[in-house]
């Protein structure tokens, strides 16, 4: 059973341009969780989806940023129109669902943006 | 501002010893607090969680004291290793399960000395 999977891992961006960042939650997950860190921090709660529904996305900066979850393929979290702020590594977990205790988080990925 | 805080940024402790990783949080309505272990590059590993009606929980070599009354949070490992040393988050969940709006705290350097 593979694990939250997200990519890329490292994502180097120039300011103005799109991220996208993708992931697969672990089999038999149906709840994806988005959390940023910055560096020496801790996670910053951002959004949290189901199937085709955002639950909550009281974390989620207003502008640019856009977070979904597909009925088909992994979750994806957009930044619009970087800027060297948004440099971060942004982590997925999945749960199986609301109000289970643990969530498992995958890898992140390291945005970085020049 | 932050309402979970860990009160030492490095804690270093030799191989063997006993480890006391200590946490404060500010919600007297959180129900529920979640010890995270994140190594360098990785995403934040589960240890041990614990709800509110409870002040003591045992994992594997783990422990987590809950005192409501003053708000505080340790995590005591026991015959310390050299694969603990990380960084060690609490995090506190105002909505009683899931990892959806968790708080996490800055976290606290854990390093094993031989």
């Amino acid at each position: 059973n593979a694990g939250v999977m997200q990519n890329p891992r490292h994502l180097v961006r120039r300011r103005g341009q799109e991220a996208r960042l993708r992931c697969s939650p672990m089999k038999g997950h149906s709840h994806v969780y988005w959390y940023r860190q910055l560096p020496e921090e801790g996670l910053k709660f951002m959004v949290y989806l189901q199937k085709e529904n955002i639950i909550d996305e009281s974390g989620m900066p207003k502008e640019r940023f856009s977070a979904e979850f597909p009925k088909e393929g992994p979750s994806i979290l957009r930044i619009q129109q970087v800027v060297r702020g948004d440099s971060a590594a942004y982590f997925c977990a999945s749960s199986p669902g609301r109000g289970r205790a643990e969530a498992f988080f995958g890898q992140g990925t390291r945005l970085t943006v020049v | 501002g932050e309402s979970v805080g860990l009160h030492l940024p490095t804690l270093s402790v030799q191989e063997g010893d006993n480890s006391i990783i200590n946490c404060a949080y500010s919600n007297s309505a959180s129900d529920y607090f979640i010890w995270y272990k994140q190594e360098s590059g990785k995403g934040p590993q589960f240890i041990i969680d614990i709800r509110s009606n409870m002040d003591k929980r045992q994992g594997q070599r783990v422990t987590v004291l809950l005192n409501k009354t003053v708000k505080h949070l340790s995590l005591q490992i026991a015959a310390t290793q050299p694969g603990d040393s990380a960084v060690y988050f609490c995090a506190e969940n105002p909505q009683g399960g899931g990892a959806d709006g968790l708080t996490f705290g800055k976290g606290t350097h854990l390093i094993i000395q031989p």
